[in-house]
């Protein structure tokens, strides 16, 4: 079974620019999770999906992030512009479902944003 | 609100040791209570999860997990430390009722030869 595939696995911007990160999450996984995690923190929720639709995004800075899943699949998540405290891991993840008894997620290997 | 604490940042344990890292949580309802464990430059891995049932849970490579309800905590465990154990644990919860998984801070475990 492939895994979370999560694209670039680094990059370095400089603030005030923008960056765009892309998941592909586990097939037939309903629910996508995009994840902060900052250097000796645990991973924060910045926006759960429930296919197509946002099931919470309540930590997400919407003046500068923004995310989209098209259809129920694939999702981008951006920053515009960036900000030199927007360092850190971004974390994609795929569950089969959000609520009920199965939904231990399946973690990506990240996107390790550096801003300069 | 929901929100779990790992008390240690650190738990250094011997090869053949038994390890536990420690995990509290709060919780408005019933809990789902998760262990995941990240290795240097790899994602998160799930480790294993309460839903409800028997207190002891077993996971993956030998850990396993106590519920406690009256104390609110869900320590991992493992009778016979390795050094390929040395990883970063993460303890996570989430409302049985709600969406909504929140992650602790995590816990280093470093196990020596």
């Amino acid at each position: 079974e492939a895994g979370v595939a999560q694209s670039p696995r680094y990059k370095i911007i400089e603030k005030r620019q923008s960056v765009a990160f892309w998941c592909n999450p586990i097939s037939g996984h309903a629910t996508l999770y995009w994840y902060q995690q900052i250097l000796g923190q645990g991973p924060k929720l910045l926006i759960q999906f429930q296919n197509n639709g946002v099931v919470d995004d309540s930590q997400l800075p919407k003046d500068r992030f923004s995310a989209e899943r098209l259809k129920g699949v694939d999702s981008t998540l951006k920053i515009q512009p960036a900000k030199l405290e927007d360092s850190a891991v971004y974390l994609c993840a795929s569950s089969l479902l959000a609520g009920g008894d199965y939904n231990e997620q399946f973690f990506g290997p990240g996107t390790r944003l550096t801003v300069l | 609100a929901q929100s779990v604490a790992q008390p240690e940042d650190q738990v250094n344990v011997a090869e053949g040791n038994p390890l536990t890292v420690k995990c509290t949580y709060s919780v408005s309802g019933n809990p789902y209570l998760f262990w995941y464990v990240q290795y240097p430059n790899r994602g998160l891995q799930f480790l294993l999860k309460y839903i409800t049932g028997d207190n002891l849970v077993k996971g993956s490579y030998g850990f396993e997990a106590e519920f406690n309800k009256s104390q609110t905590s869900f320590h991992l465990k493992k009778p016979s430390a390795l050094v390929s154990d040395s990883a970063l644990y993460f303890c996570a919860v989430r409302d049985a009722g709600g969406f909504k998984t929140i992650f602790g801070a995590g816990t280093r475990l470093f196990v020596k030869a």
